[in-house]
C-alpha cells in the first residue's frame, strides 16, 4: 500500500519559535490532512487540503498541498505550550473509499 | 461541527471475554465509519471500514472473526473484540465523515487493557 514519510520524528523547541514538519509520499494523493493528537485522545483535524498548490491557514497553523500531490507541509508560528502533542499527516485517494493513510507522526515538545 | 462519540473511553477485561466498543455520530448520519488501532508511540493502523447495512471491509491481516463490526444504523457502529487476549490491548479509535467535502472526525478513543 501507499506509504507516507513524515519528518521530523520529534522536535524540542522553545516557546515562541516557529515549527515546520512535512510529509512525502511515493505516490499521489487527492487530499492531505493534518491532525493533532493529545495523549489518550483521538486525533483532531487541524487543516484539510483538497487541491494541489493549495495553501491554507488556521490561526497560527499553515499547511500546503504540494504541486506534485506527493507532499505536504505544516507550519506552526509562535509556538505556545499547548501546541505540545503528536501531529499526524494523512493522505486520501478519491478512489480508495475515503480511507486515510497516516504518517508516523511528529512529536512536538515546547519548552516554556 | 461534527461530533463523534466513542464509548467506553477505558475498559479492562479478563482474557477470554469479549468487549464491545461503540462509535456514534451525534449530529449527522454516517454511512461509512472507520476503525483504527494505535499502539503506544505509533501511528494509526486502519483495521476495517464499517458500512451501514452491509458487511464490514477488513484490512489485510485483520481477523474478521476476532474483531466483529456491526453498523446497524446510520449513527452507530460497534466493534466487538471477541475472546480478548493481552495482545489485543491497545487504543482503538473510530472515525466518521459528515460529508464528502469534509475531513473525517475521530472519536476520543477506547483504551482496552486485557489482563
Amino acid at each position: 500500500g501507499q506509504q507516507l514519510n513524515q519528518s521530523p520524528q520529534s522536535m524540542f523547541i522553545q516557546e515562541g519559535e516557529d515549527v515546520s514538519m512535512n510529509c512525502t509520499s511515493s505516490s499521489i494523493f487527492n487530499t492531505w490532512l493534518w491532525y493533532k493528537q493529545d495523549p489518550g485522545e483521538g486525533p483532531v483535524l487541524l487543516i484539510a487540503l483538497y487541491k494541489a498548490g493549495e495553501l491554507t491557514s488556521n490561526g497560527r497553523l499553515t499547511a500546503q498541498f504540494g504541486i506534485t500531490r506527493k507532499d505536504s507541509f505544516l507550519n506552526i508560528s509562535a509556538s505556545i505550550p499547548s501546541d505540545v502533542g503528536i501531529y499526524f499527516c494523512a493522505g486520501q485517494l478519491r478512489t480508495n473509499a475515503g480511507k486515510s493513510t497516516f504518517g508516523d507522526g511528529t512529536t512536538l515538545t515546547v519548552k516554556p | 461541527g461534527a461530533v463523534v462519540s466513542q464509548h467506553p473511553s477505558r475498559v479492562i477485561c479478563k482474557s477470554g471475554t469479549s468487549v464491545k466498543i461503540e462509535c456514534r455520530s451525534l449530529d449527522f448520519q454516517a454511512t461509512t465509519m472507520f476503525w483504527y488501532r494505535q499502539f503506544p508511540k505509533q501511528s494509526l493502523m486502519l483495521m476495517a471500514t464499517s458500512n451501514e447495512g452491509s458487511k464490514a471491509t477488513y484490512e489485510q491481516g485483520v481477523e474478521k472473526d476476532k474483531f466483529l463490526i456491526n453498523h446497524a444504523s446510520l449513527t452507530l457502529s460497534t466493534l466487538t473484540v471477541t475472546s480478548a487476549h493481552p495482545e489485543d490491548s491497545s487504543f482503538y479509535i473510530c472515525s466518521a465523515r459528515e460529508a464528502v467535502s469534509l475531513g473525517y472526525t475521530f472519536g476520543s478513543g477506547t483504551r482496552l487493557t486485557v489482563v
